[in-house]
């Protein structure tokens, strides 16, 4: 069964700092990875799509990279801003499905 | 954009009641899910539905039904709501051939069971 880390849980900076997120999963055998965004209370936000076959994607300040051999996806964040406190979540997809990880909670200080 | 429209932001039920939680999609997408979402346990997939009519079986089943009579519409029933059901429900849609285009949520139903 696909199991899907998030590290760390939480993270705290201050605003400017480049964020680093982390995501992994046990079974390469994926068609695409998702990072989501939620806000306490919210639904989710799709930030970033990457297919199975991109090593790749960028949003604007978003940046998100996926090895599938080593089983790794990393979401970077650039010049974070107060406005970039939320939830992230990745989600794994494979046969139509998604698995999601715990999330990594992020506040940015002003 | 695609929208995912679930009708309640927030409900209180008592137990014992049925309760049926709506989602309609505006995009014509043939999948439709429905998460459930706990502090520590993170998203758990209750039910989804690759066509109308049509409903599979998620990691959590127990408790819970779904009605697909609409492509656009898709329906969480409780029928007979317990207070382990207090929980944040999300729905959420995706085109066929979902693995290519990602999903989109609502914005949640914030279940309380009294």
């Amino acid at each position: 069964k696909q199991e899907v880390t998030q590290i760390p849980a939480a993270l705290s900076v201050p605003e400017g700092e480049n964020l680093v997120l982390n995501c992994s999963f046990t079974d390469s055998a994926i068609y695409n990875l998702q990072w989501f965004r939620q806000d306490p209370g919210k639904g989710l936000t799709s930030l970033l799509l990457i297919q199975s076959s991109q090593r790749e994607q960028t949003s604007g300040r978003l940046n998100a990279s996926l090895d599938k051999s080593s089983g790794r996806s990393t979401l970077y964040i650039a010049a974070s801003q107060p406005g970039d406190s939320a939830t992230y979540l990745c989600a794994v997809g494979s046969w139509g499905k998604l698995q999601f990880g715990a999330g990594t909670q992020v506040v940015v200080t002003p | 954009d695609v929208k995912v429209t679930q009708s309640s932001r927030y409900l209180v039920k008592r137990t014992g009641e049925k309760v049926f939680l709506e989602c309609v999609q505006d995009m014509d997408h043939e999948n439709m899910f429905w998460y459930r979402q706990d502090p520590g346990l993170g998203l758990r997939l209750i039910y989804f539905s690759y066509d109308v009519k049509m409903k599979e079986k998620g990691d959590i089943p127990e408790g819970y039904s779904v009605s697909r009579e609409k492509k656009e519409r898709f329906s969480l029933i409780l029928e007979s709501a317990s207070t382990n059901q207090t929980s944040m429900y999300l729905c959420a849609s995706s085109p066929g051939g979902g693995d290519l285009y990602g999903y989109t949520f609502g914005s949640g139903t914030r279940l309380t069971v009294v």
